[in-house]
């Protein structure tokens, strides 16, 4: 199965600043079917990012994805005091599909 | 808006069967695959299975001989049943749509395993 890592397991940051995560996997991803989830505590994790460029609906734009292969990075422009949550990644091109540890963007 | 609720125990004795159901809400049930993943406290998320509206399955090959799952059209509802749970299996379950990327998540509810 495709092992993801995810890093800075934690990232502080101020609101306004750029928010850059990364996604690396254990082998290529096939047809970079790659998914980013923003989770906050005691709510439903939310869709962000499929395609690993393409975003949900109603995501808003400053919240961007990239990468092809093993590689793979979210981009949260603009941070907004809501952006402050956990980040996981995850594939979708082999089964098991598996996620990755996560990313806490928290409030410097 | 769909909207997912999972319903269930909150403790399952060790050696016994977790049960699970997912209420679907806002939306349909048919034309979907439907999953189940769970996270155990303080660590990842693992993907468990999925069931499409039709009936067929599949299951995580190392979960493959404990898990069921089910779904009932006309009550919007789909199931999970885990049998023989060890403290292993503790973790918040959540039920969620589609079978590549998952795009509605319920709340998810966390199963504690004990003796």
């Amino acid at each position: 199965e495709i092992v993801l890592t995810q890093s800075p397991g934690t990232l502080s940051l101020s609101p306004g600043e750029t928010a850059t995560l990364s996604c690396r996997a254990s082998q290529s991803v096939s047809s970079n079917y790659l998914a980013w989830y923003q989770h906050k505590p005691g709510q439903a994790p939310r869709l962000l990012i499929y395609g690993a460029s393409s975003r949900a609906t109603g995501i808003p734009d400053r919240f961007s994805g990239s990468g092809s292969g093993t590689d793979f990075t979210l981009t949260i422009s603009r941070l907004e005091p809501e952006d402050f949550a956990v980040y996981y990644c995850q594939q979708y091109g082999s089964s098991p599909r598996t996620f990755g540890p996560g990313t806490k963007v928290d409030i410097k | 808006q769909v909207q997912l609720q999972e319903s269930g125990p909150g403790l399952v004795k060790t050696s016994e069967t977790l049960s699970l159901t997912c209420t679907v809400s806002g939306g349909s049930i048919t034309n979907y695959y439907w999953s189940w993943v769970r996270q155990p406290p303080g660590k990842g998320v693992e993907w468990i299975g999925y069931i499409h509206y039709s009936g067929n399955t599949n299951y995580k090959s190392s979960l493959r001989g404990r898990v069921t799952m089910s779904v009932d059209t006309s009550k919007k509802q789909f199931s999970l049943k885990l049998t023989s749970v060890t403290a292993a299996d503790t973790a918040v379950y959540y039920c969620v749509r589609g079978w590549t990327y998952f795009d509605y998540w319920g709340q998810g509810t966390l199963v504690t395993v004990s003796s």
